[in-house]
């Protein structure tokens, strides 16, 4: 089993609407966690990140994180073209960030 | 604001060849970390430092090696490479502490021929 697992992709969403990605982890002990964004051929860019259960909000994005379900998502409201890009779910656990394999999203305008 | 800075942005080797990648980190950011992301993959976590120190490993073949300086600079060595290198090279450097929140460079992209 990998050590972070995102749902596989690719996702399509209109744009305006509601993009909803996840994310499971296997370390129990994980502390961090953190949703980066990367353009084709670009570096991950650090997008959210969130410590503690529950909702964390910053503009049009959510993280969610459910330590119990091993579970974290990201929500990005009122999607926005520029918003297509492949989204890495990373996972903070020992001295290393661990990424899951990505969710490609693509928005339709 | 200061960035993560590698060098060089693309190298291009020949098999068997050797290579060197540098990563300049944030400003008084204390750890560093290499990753490697082939086509369409995650990124691969290879090898940190913290203070200088290596501090974890990961996937990184037996043919590479790194260090990091006192001046906190890493460098990435390869050798003997393979066509199977060919992909882009990241460092990322991070503040011990503060979360765990890297900062990336732009990459390094080895084409290896």
């Amino acid at each position: 089993q990998k050590e972070v697992e995102q749902n596989s992709g690719p996702l399509s969403v209109p744009e305006g609407a509601i993009a909803s990605l996840n994310c499971t982890y296997s370390d129990r002990g994980s502390q961090s966690f953190f949703w980066y964004r990367q353009y084709s051929g670009k570096s991950p860019e650090l997008i959210m990140s969130i410590y503690s259960n529950g909702d964390k909000e910053d503009g049009r994005f959510t993280a969610q994180l459910n330590k119990a379900s091993q579970y974290v998502s990201l929500l990005i409201r009122d999607s926005q073209p520029s918003d297509s890009a492949t989204y890495l779910c990373a996972v903070h656990g020992a001295q290393k960030l661990v990424f899951g394999q990505g969710t490609r999203l693509t928005i339709n305008p | 604001a200061a960035g993560v800075i590698q060098s060089p942005r693309h190298l291009i080797k020949e098999k068997r060849e050797t290579a060197t990648l540098k990563c300049y980190p944030i400003p008084r950011h204390d750890t560093v970390y290499w990753y490697q992301q082939g086509p369409g993959q995650d990124p691969q976590f290879l090898i940190s430092f913290y203070e200088k120190m290596q501090s974890d490993k990961g996937s990184i073949p037996d043919r590479f090696s790194a260090q990091q300086f006192s001046d906190y600079h890493s460098e990435l060595n390869m050798s003997s490479l393979e066509l199977g290198d060919s992909a882009l090279y990241f460092c990322a450097s991070s503040l011990r502490g503060f979360g765990g929140e890297l900062f990336f460079g732009e990459g390094s992209r080895l084409t290896v021929l």
